[in-house]
């Protein structure tokens, strides 16, 4: 059966630190790829996304994340962190019609 | 722009009462979608829907009950509440199912 494993389930920055969150899915064939986030108290939003070709995408905010194939990966990164990026991180993975497998999220909190 | 809309927020229920979720977007999207978030746990799938009067199981349907009869809208049916459906629901439109879907802001549910 397929999986989303996000193995971060709490982080805890200061601002101005470096992210990275990781994600890993088990599933053999084609994928499209989510990063969602959910700040406190609001709904999902998509933060990026990634379908096919060059697999180092960009999303808002100034988050990227980069698909690796061979690692089953599609890891979330920020250079450098705010206050304001406090929320939930959710990995998805689509691996066809209307199977969209959510990771179990990653609570990020931004010390100012 | 309202986007996917909601109602109620919040909602207290005794076991073995009935309601309706409501949930309505006015985007024009074919596809939409019922999940719901246990603490701790990513979102899972309820029942989805393709477009109007297509309905189909997702992967945690049991106690639920959907209709599409309009575009716009997707009501999520519980007819015998029970404790183990306290949770978070969300509903989510989209385009097409390789486009990112949106979500409403949620429902909170308790169940007593």
């Amino acid at each position: 059966a397929q999986s989303v494993s996000q193995h971060n389930h709490h982080v805890i920055l200061s601002e101005a630190a470096s992210l990275e969150l990781g994600c890993n899915y088990s599933y053999g064939g084609t994928v499209n790829l989510f990063w969602y986030v959910q700040y406190p108290g609001q709904h999902l939003q998509l933060l990026l996304k990634y379908f096919s070709g060059d697999p180092l995408v960009k999303g808002i905010k100034g988050f990227e994340a980069e698909f690796i194939k061979s690692k089953f990966s599609f890891n979330l990164r920020k250079p450098s962190v705010q206050w304001s990026d406090t929320a939930e991180y959710f990995c998805a993975v689509q691996t066809g019609a209307n199977n969209l497998f959510f990771g179990t999220g990653t609570r990020l909190t931004v010390i100012p | 722009n309202a986007g996917v809309t909601q109602t109620p927020k919040f909602r207290i229920l005794k076991i073995g009462q009935s309601m309706t979720l409501q949930c309505t977007q006015d985007m024009n999207h074919n596809y939409m979608y019922w999940y719901r978030q246990d603490p701790g746990m990513g979102l899972k799938l309820i029942y989805y829907s393709v477009g109007a009067g297509i309905t189909d199981k997702g992967e945690v349907p049991n106690g639920y009950n959907v209709s599409r009869s309009t575009t716009e809208d997707f009501p999520l049916r519980l007819e015998l509440a029970a404790p183990s459906q306290t949770s978070v629901y969300f509903c989510a439109s989209a385009t097409h199912i390789n486009q990112p879907q949106h979500f409403g802001d949620g429902t909170r549910l308790s169940i007593l």
